[in-house]
């Protein structure tokens, strides 16, 4: 299976705790992204990254969360001090290196964080 | 950023062709229209997209009017496996999010 892979794929934090969450792009893919899905909305964008740099993170809440693309391993969303209102259902997607506008994304099956 | 309009729900039976609109009116000219859907609660799965000309592939039809205004997706023969929600989204000129509207809940039945 060559797919975007997310890992938990369910994690159950009580507040205050911190929340890691990891995604690893399809074979070949060097652009990931994260969107955030609350219960009964749409996804929201959350950040864009590259290998080792944020490209946009203007979907980010300023405190708390922070996310890393390393040159080795998977990408990483973290969330410190979790809150109630952070329960949801984190979905990553990863995209080739190409010509932006028309790179596809593909998405994982998603980590639904649940906080006590 | 363009915005897209769609109809909240659709029912189609078994068999048939699923028609889903979607309306785009302020798209720039060098803006992709891309069409995702969300089986209940799993990541999105990728559809189709296009630019100008009407596309096909495995899984759908997308036309796009001639002043790409507007498009409509369509699945030939929907089976109980397409219920899910569809969503039209115009790709945001030079940048890499997309931006996801509310959608369409599209009901095959028996």
């Amino acid at each position: 299976n060559a797919g975007v892979m997310q890992n938990p794929r369910h994690l159950v934090r009580r507040r205050g705790q911190e929340a890691r969450l990891r995604c690893s792009p399809m074979k070949g893919h060097s652009h990931v992204y994260w969107y955030r899905q609350l219960p009964e909305e749409g996804l929201k964008f959350m950040v864009y990254l590259q290998k080792e740099n944020i490209i946009d993170e203007s979907g980010m809440p300023k405190e708390r969360f922070s996310a890393e693309f390393p040159k080795e391993g998977p990408s990483i969303l973290r969330i410190q001090q979790v809150v109630r209102g952070d329960s949801a259902a984190y979905f990553c997607a990863s995209s080739p290196p190409g010509a932006g506008l028309r790179d596809t994304q593909y998405f994982g099956p998603g980590t639904r964080l649940t906080v006590l | 950023d363009a915005k897209t309009t769609q109809p909240t729900s659709m029912d189609c039976a078994e068999g048939r062709a699923a028609n889903l609109p979607c309306n785009h009116s302020t798209i720039s000219g060098n803006e992709y229209v891309y069409w995702y859907r969300q089986i209940h609660s799993q990541g999105p799965q990728y559809i189709i997209h296009g630019l100008k000309n009407n596309e096909t592939n495995e899984m759908a039809s997308l036309i796009i009017t001639e002043d790409r205004k507007s498009s409509t997706l369509i699945l030939p023969h929907a089976t109980l496996r397409d219920t899910a929600v569809y969503y039209c989204i115009v790709r945001v000129y030079n940048t890499d999010k997309l931006i996801f509207g509310t959608g369409t809940r599209l009901q095959v039945f028996p």
